[in-house]
């Protein structure tokens, strides 16, 4: 089983509705992160979290949301989702012990119409 | 903030060969830098990490440097294979170290 899962996987969404994606984990860290990747921009982070109770604003946060619900998940929500928005999304966690390496989700591909 | 710079052209190169890719930064040098790998339509996947007291890091037919005059890391693969058709991703940590900025990637195609 995978470590790091993401749903939906593909999303298909109108201008103006509200989504969520999901982010699961079981490989026992504490830190989790929201990247959106774009053609020839490269990963960019959105929001970040190192534990239950730290939220914090990455590069790019505007026009999105997050909830830590658990240790293990970490959701992304586009309040009123805008073309702009359409783009790769992928979650990934680094251990507080070992926090250099990142481990990223398969990520989900998002189209706002 | 840090600005990172790789080649955002494809590098094709034939089977057998070495590539060679480039990861440029600009402002304060990082404890280390990062290189990831990324297949179409999946996550990056982590392959090496170099701190800024180590000049050069090998892994299999991975070998990645690291000039801090420079401010440049450059990433080798010897004997390359089709199966080393991907996207290389470079990444350095912000100056706090809490969160990773991530280069645009170089895209490598090796043909048999």
């Amino acid at each position: 089983d995978a470590d790091v899962t993401q749903t939906p996987r593909n999303r298909i969404t109108k201008t103006g509705k509200r989504i969520m994606l999901e982010c699961s984990q079981t490989k026992g860290h504490d830190r989790m992160y929201w990247y959106r990747q774009d053609p020839g921009l490269g990963l960019r982070l959105i929001y970040y979290s190192f534990d239950v109770k730290d939220i914090n604003k990455g590069e790019i946060s505007d026009g999105y949301s997050v909830s830590r619900q658990a240790q293990a998940k970490f959701s992304l929500s586009l309040e009123s989702a805008i073309p702009n928005q359409t783009a790769l999304y992928f979650c990934a966690t680094s251990s507080q012990t070992v926090q250099e390496t990142q481990y990223f989700g398969p990520g989900t591909r998002l189209l706002v119409l | 903030s840090q600005k990172i710079e790789q080649n955002s052209e494809a590098l094709n190169i034939q089977e057998g060969k070495t590539a060679t890719l480039t990861c440029n930064y600009t402002n304060y040098s990082p404890a280390y830098l990062q290189w990831y790998r990324q297949d179409p339509g999946r996550g990056p996947v982590f392959l090496l990490l170099i701190r800024e007291n180590e000049k050069e890091k090998r892994k299999e037919r991975l070998k990645v440097t690291f000039d801090t005059t420079l401010k440049q890391s450059l990433f080798h693969i010897t004997a390359s294979q089709p199966a080393d058709s991907a996207t290389y991703l470079c990444a350095l940590p912000s100056a706090a170290g809490n969160k990773l900025t991530f280069g645009g990637g170089t895209r490598v195609l090796v043909k048999p």
